[in-house]
């Protein structure tokens, strides 16, 4: 079973600050990394795919990156509505999801 | 646009069945491209994945879940559905339905559902 570990599990950031939130995975997954938003009250939204593209209608603010073990996704110029929690999820076996990074405004 | 309706009693007792449907529109469940999932988020938590099907009826389970989990498919309605068994008050949660891109199996979920409450006491 491979595990997701987030790293912040929360951070604190004003609007316009570049924000980057880390997930590890107990072993390869090779590129079937994908990050998520999820807003309060709403279901989740898909923000990248596969380590790094982007999702039909995501700003262009949030990126992905990284490969094997180690990923990051970067939100360049926090806007209000990116203060949500974020989780990674990797696809290369059965669907895990990381446990969270909630992005709370300072 | 495709939209993904979670639907199924809100209350459920302990030791009985958890049913679950999930209602595909805007368009049709039996895609190529595609797989149809569900995922649960219990208070205050994180995300659990359940189990993936595909329209022809291939599944995956979550292991921890498997036991007591079936899911299925019913093309002619763009349905697809969850049943738990023996719930317990662990199974509390808000329930998805989602769809899963194929990229050489099962990938990302990139359409939810809204989400349903499904709450285990007597």
């Amino acid at each position: 079973d491979i595990l997701m570990t987030q790293s912040p599990s929360s951070l604190s950031a004003s609007v316009g600050d570049t924000v980057t939130i880390t997930c590890r995975a107990s072993q390869s997954v090779y590129s079937y990394l994908n990050w998520y938003q999820q807003r309060p009250g709403k279901a989740p939204s898909l923000l990248i795919y596969t380590a790094s593209n982007l999702h039909d209608g995501v700003p262009s603010r949030f990126s992905g990156s990284g490969s094997g073990t180690d990923f990051t996704l970067t939100i360049s110029g926090l806007q209000p509505e990116d203060f949500a929690i974020y989780y990674c999820q990797q696809s290369y076996s059965h669907p895990r999801f990381g446990q969270g990074t909630r992005v709370e405004f300072k | 646009q495709l939209q993904l309706q979670e639907s199924g009693p809100g209350l459920v007792k302990p030791s009985e069945t958890l049913s679950l449907t999930c209602t595909v529109s805007g368009g049709s469940i039996s895609g190529n491209n595609y797989y149809w999932g569900w995922i649960r988020q219990p208070p205050g938590k994180g995300l659990e994945w359940i189990a993936t099907i595909y329209y022809r009826g291939t599944t995956y389970y979550n292991p921890s879940l498997k036991s007591r989990v079936t899911i299925s498919v019913d093309t002619s309605k763009d349905q697809f559905s969850l049943r738990l068994r023996s719930v317990t008050a662990a199974d509390t949660a808000l329930y998805y339905c989602a769809r899963l891109v194929d990229v050489l199996g099962p990938t990302h979920f990139d359409q939810w559902g809204q989400g349903t409450q499904v709450t285990v006491s007597s």
